[in-house]
């Protein structure tokens, strides 16, 4: 069964500096997978997605993921932390061959100024 | 483009009583989902439509939850009776159709907590 393992509970970075949110997946076939983002009081939005295309993906809000096989990983990164992306960032798989998401547990990410 | 409404935002009730929430989703979206998200987890799906009826309901809790999207666009949750258990934020995502390269877009929720 497709499932994922969000590495991290909180991530704590200074404004500026690099973002690394870790996620392994577990899949018995190549998966679709994904990163939503969840700001307080708002809803669910897409960052990026993998649908077996390049393994490297760029997404919205200059974040980027890249899937990698060997090591059973989609983990996001972004250069330069802003403080607006302070959020709830989940890693998403679907159910083989379905529109069904399977999320992730997420991470909660903290910018200091 | 107007995104998923939901209503209302925020619900406090007591247990054993019963509660409903609405979703609209996004015109022209053929595909509905009602996800249960409790503090600390990620969504759940709880009951998935496609038009007006039912894709998946597997995962929904028959004997309290239920769930209609009579005329294929809007939809409601009901719970009757609500359990302490049933504290969450509940989340509704609509989408072109049931295909994995489609993106699901999220309503805000609703906050639902029971006492």
């Amino acid at each position: 069964a497709q499932s994922v393992t969000q590495l991290d509970s909180h991530v704590s970075v200074s404004e500026g500096t690099p973002v690394l949110l870790r996620c392994n997946y577990s899949s018995s076939y190549s998966p679709s997978l994904f990163w939503y983002v969840q700001h307080p009081n708002k809803g669910l939005q897409l960052l990026l997605k993998y649908t077996s295309a390049a393994t490297l993906v760029k997404g919205i809000n200059g974040f980027e993921a890249e899937f990698k096989k060997s090591e059973t990983s989609f983990h996001l990164t972004k250069p330069s932390a802003h403080m607006s992306d302070a959020a709830e960032y989940f890693c998403v798989v679907t159910l083989y061959n379905t529109d069904k998401l399977i999320f992730g547990t997420g991470t909660r990410l903290q910018v200091f100024p | 483009e107007a995104g998923v409404a939901q209503s209302p935002r925020y619900k406090i009730i007591e247990k054993r009583q019963s509660v409903a929430f609405w979703c609209n989703p996004i015109s022209g979206h053929a595909t509905l989902y009602w996800y249960q998200q409790i503090l600390g987890q990620g969504p759940k799906l709880l009951i998935q439509f496609q038009n007006n009826g039912v894709v998946d309901d597997s995962q929904l809790p028959k004997d309290r939850f239920s769930a209609e999207r009579l005329k294929g666009v809007d939809s409601t949750l009901k719970i009757q009776p609500a359990k302490l258990e049933d504290s969450a934020v509940y989340l509704c995502a609509s989408s072109l159709g049931g295909h994995t390269n489609h993106e699901q877009y999220f309503g805000p929720g609703t906050r639902l907590t029971v006492t």
